[in-house]
């Protein structure tokens, strides 16, 4: 069964500091890729996604995500995040036959001014 | 544009009722999923409706289930409730099937059994 793993369960950065977030999978077909984030009050929102093609996709606020084949993994990354990126952030896998997302565990992310 | 909407925000039940979640899509939406999320963890698949019909189910008991009416909008029934039950509950709405279908999701109900 596919599953999704990010290792990082809370994360406490500064201002202008660089994020990477880990997100492995399990599936070893084509997969479907996404990263959602959740703000403070606020529904879950797609940041981006993976289907095929360049592994290096870009989202929304800055954004990007690598896909690596080889290491199963889609991490998340911002190069200077800023006290508004505080939020949850949800990697996805999309479950092929019907509109089904497998989620991690999610991972914390707090902003300090 | 309304986003999709989810009654109620907040509901209180004991051990041993029934509830019913609701859920209206974005306007056009023909799918409907919903998610159950423990505090905690990630969002887990229940169910899919499609076009009125289940497409999907997760590994839930037969307490849970759901329909999808001809508008579109969707309802979550669970009975014989347990604690553990207690959770957000999230429906996704879009516009077909598929990956490349983005899925939009409510607010939640937040579910809390005593």
């Amino acid at each position: 069964a596919q599953s999704v793993s990010q290792h990082n369960h809370h994360v406490i950065l500064s201002e202008a500091a660089s994020l990477e977030l880990g997100c492995n999978y399990s599936y070893g077909g084509t997969v479907n890729l996404f990263w959602y984030v959740q703000y403070p009050g606020q529904h879950l929102q797609l940041l981006l996604k993976y289907f095929s093609g360049d592994p290096l996709v870009k989202g929304i606020k800055g954004f990007e995500a690598e896909f690596i084949k080889s290491k199963f993994s889609f991490n998340l990354r911002k190069p200077s995040v800023q006290w508004s990126d505080t939020a949850e952030y949800f990697c996805a896998v999309f479950s092929g036959g019907y509109n089904k997302l497998i989620f991690g565990a999610g991972t914390r992310l707090a902003v300090h001014p | 544009d309304a986003g999709v909407t989810q009654s109620p925000t907040h509901l209180i039940k004991t051990r041993g009722q029934q509830v019913t979640l609701r859920c209206s899509p974005i306007s056009g939406h023909k799918s409907v999923s919903w998610y159950q999320q423990v505090l905690g963890q990630g969002p887990q698949f229940i169910f899919q409706y499609y076009e009125k019909e289940e497409r999907g189910r997760g590994n839930f008991p037969d307490r849970f289930s759901a329909r999808q009416f001809p508008n579109y909008s969707s309802e979550l029934n669970v009975n014989a409730l347990l604690l553990g039950d207690s959770a957000l509950y999230l429906c996704a709405s879009s516009a077909g099937q598929g990956v490349r279908q983005p899925q939009h999701f409510g607010d939640g109900t937040r579910l809390s059994i005593l």
